[in-house]
């Protein structure tokens, strides 16, 4: 499986806007671009995934690179409910989305 | 969203007994879940794919007769631990996929004393 590449940790400010990394250069053409946030002693909670486009909901936004080796998740406005630990994962169809969860990004938010 | 529910939340055994766990999906049916594991402060490790009629696909060094996985209808997926000890201590999470999004359950914390 194609691996992906986030910082171990990040910080932001209540209220501000936080952009969280990820670098996946081994990505292949038929590779979603998934992102999951856990909060202590819960399951993973699905937050956004693309495969080329950048792609917006309720929760977050999307941009992927127009080469597609990285992306970053964004997050319009951090609470403090959105402390979590982040995960880029990829995930192609034919697997079943059985996803290889890495290290993450253990965001901090501050008030 | 679609739900997953994981019963129970915890359990504590004692070393050398069985602990089942349950992996529901509430409101779509699964042919296929996936069971995870995590240690403390570490990632998710993926154990085992769960087939719905057929054998669950294990992962590389997870031991099968140890963890039985049974997936005898569309929304139930069971992970057994047998012959529990301390060090098969952890959080073990199941996950069913439902158009292109995995939906996690809240997780079982099991401690073997």
């Amino acid at each position: 499986d194609a691996k992906t590449t986030q910082p171990n940790s990040m910080e932001s400010n209540e209220e501000e806007p936080v952009h969280l990394p990820c670098n996946h250069s081994t990505i292949s053409g038929t590779d979603y671009i998934h992102w999951y946030r856990q909060l202590p002693s819960q399951g993973p909670e699905y937050v956004i995934h693309g495969l080329t486009s950048n792609v917006n909901n309720r929760m977050a936004s999307l941009a992927i690179a127009e080469d597609r080796k990285s992306s970053t998740l964004i997050l319009h406005r951090a609470t403090l409910r959105d402390a979590a630990v982040y995960y880029c994962i990829l995930s192609r169809a034919n697997s079943g989305y059985a996803l290889n969860f890495g290290k993450g990004t253990s965001l901090l938010v501050t008030p | 969203g679609a739900v997953v529910s994981q019963h129970p939340s915890w359990v504590i055994c004692k070393s050398g007994t069985s602990v089942k766990i349950e992996c529901r999906s509430l409101d779509f049916q699964a042919t296929t879940m996936f069971w995870y594991r995590q240690f403390p402060k570490q990632s998710l490790m993926l154990m085992a794919t769960s087939n719905e009629g057929s054998k669950a696909t294990y992962e590389q060094g997870v031991e099968k007769d140890k963890f039985l996985i049974n997936h005898a209808s569309l929304t139930l997926s069971t992970l057994t631990v047998t012959s529990a000890h301390p060090e098969d201590s952890s959080f073990y999470i199941c996950s069913a996929t439902l158009q292109s999004e995995a939906f996690f359950g809240q997780g079982t914390r099991l401690t073997v004393v």
